[in-house]
């Protein structure tokens, strides 16, 4: 099955920038996703990227794929106090299920 | 944007009662829904895959006779904790996925449950 790997912590200070790493080795996942989760809520999707893509940005957020390396990253530009949360990639397993990586947790200093 | 409505967000039972969970998809049809469990700090692991007119697919070590779910409606499904125990105490949240859709799986609010 699919396996999924994030660093767990990142510290940033407000106005910087953040970038959120994560592996995968399912290389057959048609989309990738982040979602975000704050204290004690449920998964907010942030965005998402076909798997045929290099980049997508929204916003704030521009997401890399660089498939050959399987590696996801998630840009949070002018990061702010409010985006501090729990960061998770995700991929398809084959069944159509999510498989999360382990989370970052995304601290954003005043 | 989609919604997926979970009821309870939170729930306290005594240990040996069972405890419902409900996931509704509000303003679309999901033939396919997921139940997921994240203990605290850790991330979501996929319990099963609740599909609509037909037995839920469990992931290895999940209990079926423990944990039951049904999905009789294509907006409905539920999950319950059968004879619950301390151990059972977790995060438990449901995605539904959008059949006209295939991009994306929308989450419920998720359901805190503790047992006592």
């Amino acid at each position: 099955g699919e396996d999924v790997e994030q660093s767990l912590f990142l510290s940033v200070r407000e106005g910087d920038s953040s970038v959120i790493n994560c592996t995968y080795t399912d290389s057959s996942s048609t989309y990738l996703y982040w979602y975000k989760q704050e204290p004690g809520a449920g998964l907010q999707l942030l965005t998402y990227i076909f798997s045929n893509m290099d980049m997508k940005q929204d916003q704030r957020l521009t997401v890399l794929l660089n498939k050959k390396d399987k590696h996801l990253s998630l840009r949070i530009a002018d990061t702010q106090t409010g985006d501090s949360a729990i960061y998770f990639c995700a991929g398809h397993t084959g069944r159509r299920a999510l498989t999360f990586g382990s989370g970052t947790r995304l601290q954003v200093q005043p | 944007g989609a919604v997926v409505s979970q009821h309870p967000s939170r729930v306290i039972c005594k240990s040996g009662t069972s405890v419902k969970i409900e996931c509704r998809s509000l303003d679309f049809q999901a033939t396919t829904m997921f139940w997921y469990r994240q203990f605290p700090k850790q991330s979501l692991m996929l319990m099963a895959t609740s599909n609509e007119g037909s037995k839920a697919t469990y992931e290895q070590g999940v209990e079926k006779d423990k944990f039951l779910i049904n999905h009789a409606s294509l907006t409905l499904s539920t999950l319950t904790v059968t004879s619950a125990h301390p151990e059972d105490s977790s995060f438990y949240i449901c995605s539904a996925e959008d059949r006209g859709k295939n991009t994306e799986a929308f989450f419920g609010q998720g359901t805190r449950l503790t047992v006592v």
